[in-house]
């Protein structure tokens, strides 16, 4: 069965610094989503991406994020200057449409700013 | 926004026997009522779901049961294994789209 995969599956950083996860989504699937759980925390909606380009985002999702899909197949989060509390596990799904279909996460990245 | 609870967060049961998650939600235009189960290190894995027009609907030993007009959900197990460890999550959506909002989650523990 196709699935969402996520690189890396571990991301150390320190305090102000880029990252970039990056997520390849099931190949005909048509938006695109990211999420994140802070540890032993609920799962958080951040931002949704459709037709190259975002369709809905949260208030976490601020000006330190953006995405972006480059070439056809990846999908990524950039976070442009980490913070402690940027610490979480970062989840992408993916779904054909939006009307009958489930949404599939990849097994995320835990990021960790230190 | 909506706003989702679950309970309870923490359930044991014995082997083979069952398991019930209950959801509340605030927005009465969901219309799409998922669960998923998370085990370690993985990511969010969908179990079974149902849409509003339906009341129940079942799938092998998991069935989820809606009640729109009270504006809850539940999730059932039956003859629990020790493999259904896991934590489960309720994560209505509605509107048309698919921005789920999950709820707190419920470790599920089955004790052999």
């Amino acid at each position: 069965e196709p699935e969402v995969t996520q690189t890396p599956s571990h991301q150390v950083t320190q305090m102000g610094q880029e990252v970039i996860l990056r997520c390849v989504p099931i190949s005909n699937h048509l938006y695109f989503y990211w999420y994140r759980q802070i540890l032993g925390q609920k799962v958080e909606f951040l931002v949704s991406f459709y037709n190259n380009e975002i369709s809905e985002k949260s208030e976490i999702f601020d000006d330190q994020f953006s995405v972006e899909r480059p070439d056809g197949s990846n999908f990524t989060l950039k976070i442009r200057s980490t913070k402690l509390e940027d610490s979480a596990m970062y989840f992408c799904a993916s779904i054909l449409d939006r009307a009958n279909s489930p949404l599939h996460f990849g097994n995320g990245t835990r990021l960790t700013v230190t | 926004g909506e706003n989702v609870e679950q309970h309870p967060s923490t359930l044991s049961v014995q082997e083979g026997d069952s398991a019930v998650i209950k959801c509340t939600y605030s927005d009465s235009a969901s219309n799409y009522f998922p669960w998923y189960k998370q085990e370690l290190g993985k990511g969010p894995q969908l179990i079974i779901d149902i849409r509003s027009n339906v009341g129940e609907k079942k799938d092998q030993r998991i069935a989820v049961t809606l009640n729109k007009t009270a504006k809850h959900f539940s999730l059932h197990i039956t003859e629990t294994q020790p493999e259904d460890s896991a934590v489960y999550f309720c994560a209505p959506a509605g509107g048309g789209g698919n921005k789920l909002t999950f709820g707190t989650g419920t470790q599920l523990k089955v004790e052999l």
